[in-house]
């Protein structure tokens, strides 16, 4: 069965960095785009971008150009998203979500980045 | 970017009413629609795509329509369970933009 599983909870400090994985299994991962989607604490959802899980290729949402960076390793079947020189606003969990054709189908089950000094 | 506008906001409803959340694109997704479930802590759940049809494993009682701008997620006979938080997100064209969601809450 398809699943998508990120990696677990993360406590970092303003200007700090971060690195949040999400590993499939259940399918070829080549074969289905990846996207990512944010959402702060009580807040409804944000579509950040998605990566081209074939060549490589990330497009980036206006709102998420400059410090947040989609990444493969497809030896291991695994998305990454790295958020650089964080801020408190980026206090959210983050969800990988695979696009199946024309509709997102499978979501991750998050990871909960919490920005604090 | 297309603008994905969900009302109501929010809901009180009893167990066995049917109700109807309304979600309306800027701007024709023909239909390229997808409706999700989130319960407090968990990851959203596909309910319907393609504008009106019912993702595997999902309660009958659930369906969707509309095409173009409009659309309309129905739930008939309200269950427990059911009370959560649903999203519409259209899949026409990047970004792929979400409506504001409809908290479904107990009355």
């Amino acid at each position: 069965q398809v699943q998508l599983v990120q990696s677990g909870s993360e406590l970092k400090k303003p200007g700090a960095s971060v690195k949040i994985s999400c590993k499939a299994s259940g399918y070829t991962f080549t074969r289905y785009t990846m996207n990512w989607v944010r959402q702060a604490p009580g807040q409804g959802l944000e579509w950040m971008g998605w990566i081209n899980t074939n060549t490589g290729n990330p497009a980036y949402a206006q709102d998420f150009t400059g410090r947040f960076v989609f990444s493969l390793d497809t030896s291991v079947s695994t998305a990454y998203l790295q958020i650089t020189s964080l801020k408190a606003e980026d206090t959210a969990v983050y969800y990988c979500v695979r696009k199946g054709g024309d509709y997102p189908d499978y979501w991750g089950q998050g990871t909960l980045v919490t920005v604090s000094s | 970017d297309i603008q994905m506008t969900q009302s109501p906001s929010s809901l009180s409803a009893s167990v066995g009413d049917r109700i109807t959340i309304t979600c309306r694109a800027s701007q024709s997704i023909s239909n390229y629609l997808i409706w999700y479930q989130q319960k407090p802590g968990k990851a959203p759940k596909v309910l319907i795509y393609a504008a009106s049809s019912l993702q595997g494993g999902v309660p009958s009682r659930f369906s969707g329509s509309g095409s173009g701008t409009d659309f309309t997620l129905t739930i008939s006979g309200l269950q427990p369970e059911d009370f959560a938080t649903y999203y519409c997100q259209q899949s026409y064209s990047t970004p792929l933009t979400f409506g504001g969601g409809t908290k479904v809450e107990i009355k």
